[in-house]
């Protein structure tokens, strides 16, 4: 069975500095990986996805990921932090299967101007 | 990116009636919905897989007769919480997979619905 974990309840930051949301993951075959933001009483938006080919994904709003299978991680980065940044982190992992996507528990990011 | 809609948003209720939740893809069809329940400062809870045409397939632990659950068109899924009671109050989404190639499995989330029983 897959599953997902996110490390860190909380990450701040300070606005302009590089930020980083840690997620692994565990899957059998090749994992299918997604990361997805939530605002405030808000539905999940999608970030971005890592499937195949290169490891380093650009998604949305300037965020990128790292795929490192070796290390069974996808983490989420981003250069330089935003306040607007701040808001709720989903990484999520299926298999190659039609299995539904399992999320982790959510890391909360908060961008301090 | 595809586009789903949920309905109603916020919704109170008195504790025994049931309330019904809606969720549309409006620009794409979809053969899966899934249904999810959100506690505050909780992750996602994967309550149901909704498919169209065919019989909601429940998680372990949700409740079939609390939670129903209908896929009668490839856009619309139900979510019906039965004779409501408080601890249902909670946040629920839906969320529908991109159908189309390539199939990874990419979902698209409505917007959520707050239920609050009273």
């Amino acid at each position: 069975a897959q599953s997902v974990a996110q490390p860190e309840d909380q990450v701040n930051v300070a606005e302009g500095n590089p930020l980083t949301v840690k997620c692994t993951y565990s899957v059998s075959g090749n994992p299918y990986l997604f990361w997805y933001v939530q605002y405030p009483n808000r539905g999940l938006q999608f970030l971005l996805k890592y499937i195949t080919g290169d490891n380093l994904v650009k998604g949305s709003y300037g965020f990128e990921a790292e795929f490192n299978k070796s290390q069974t991680s996808f983490h989420l980065k981003k250069p330089s932090a935003l306040v607007s940044d701040s808001a709720l982190y989903f990484c999520a992992v299926r298999d190659a299967g039609n299995t539904p996507l399992v999320f982790g528990k959510g890391t909360r990011l908060s961008v301090i101007a | 990116g595809a586009v789903v809609s949920q309905h109603p948003s916020w919704v109170i209720c008195k504790s025994g009636t049931s309330v019904k939740i809606e969720c549309r893809s409006l620009d794409f069809q979809a053969t899966t919905m899934f249904w999810y329940r959100q506690f505050p400062k909780q992750s996602l809870m994967l309550m149901a897989t909704s498919n169209e045409g065919s019989k909601a397939t429940y998680e372990q632990g949700v409740e079939k007769d609390k939670f129903l659950i209908n896929h009668a068109s490839l856009t619309l899924s139900t979510l019906t919480v039965t004779s409501a009671h408080p601890e249902d109050s909670s946040f629920y989404i839906c969320s529908a997979r991109w159908p189309h190639y390539p199939n990874t499995g990419e979902l698209f989330f409505g917007e959520g619905s707050r239920l609050t029983v009273l």
